[in-house]
């Protein structure tokens, strides 16, 4: 298993500035995830980040508003760019211990942009 | 992007009742996972079915998986009050090595009357 501590909680922020948000694991992980869950509906996936290199975006999701960090195999950031009230949301990390099996999840960031 | 539907979306039974929750997914896939996630926090891991898997048990879960009809269902059976919460599945995708995030399903918001 994994223990992900994900700061901060939760945060009220202005239009037009940035937040990052610092996952931190208790192991050593090849793949760190980051999701977006919109009020009310299910998580997506923004982008997979591996460790020495850039991190990989779905579509839908440019680094220009995602920037990701993934400086070792513990430590991973996402930053919410140039935010907007659409950008209002849950945001989790997340990791896998092996291929293929159970993912766990940090207890999100609640962020709400006013 | 979803991959699939949840149905139903929302249900609301009585203490001791068994709650049954269906997900359908579009693409081919390693395994499906169920996850908790109670009042916008971090999602709980509740079982892993692969797709050479037709069904699996834990406690008081039930998950069958179809890959024929690219769908799953989770019977919790003597549902309590703590069960109250929203329910997800999750695909793994076959491709990938398992290199790749979750695609999860809606949702369904299961509330346990007492």
């Amino acid at each position: 298993s994994a223990v992900i501590s994900q700061k901060p909680s939760r945060d009220i922020c202005q239009r037009g500035t940035s937040l990052t948000i610092q996952c931190q694991v208790d192991s050593q992980v090849t793949m760190m995830f980051w999701y977006r869950q919109q009020p009310g509906q299910s998580l997506t996936l923004i982008a997979t980040a591996n460790q020495g290199s850039e991190a990989t975006y779905e579509s839908g999701f440019v680094i220009d508003k995602f920037p990701i960090s993934r400086p070792n195999l513990t430590f991973s950031t996402l930053t919410v760019s140039n935010m907007s009230p659409e950008d209002s949301s849950i945001y989790l990390c997340s990791v896998t211990g092996q291929l293929n099996t159970e993912a766990f999840f940090g207890q999100g960031t609640r962020l709400t942009v006013v | 992007s979803q991959q699939g539907e949840e149905d139903p979306q929302a249900l609301s039974i009585q203490e001791g009742e068994n709650a049954t929750m269906n997900c359908s997914y579009k693409t081919s896939i390693n395994n499906l996972q169920w996850y908790r996630q109670n009042s916008g926090r971090g999602l709980v891991h509740l079982i892993l079915i692969r797709s050479n898997e037709r069904e699996k048990h834990s406690g008081r879960l039930r998950v069958t998986l179809d890959t024929s009809k690219k769908s799953s269902s989770l019977l919790i059976t003597a549902s309590r009050a703590a069960d109250t919460a929203s329910y997800f599945c999750a695909t793994a995708p076959r491709e990938g090595g398992g290199a790749d995030g979750l695609t999860f399903g809606k949702g369904t918001h299961l509330i346990i009357q007492p």
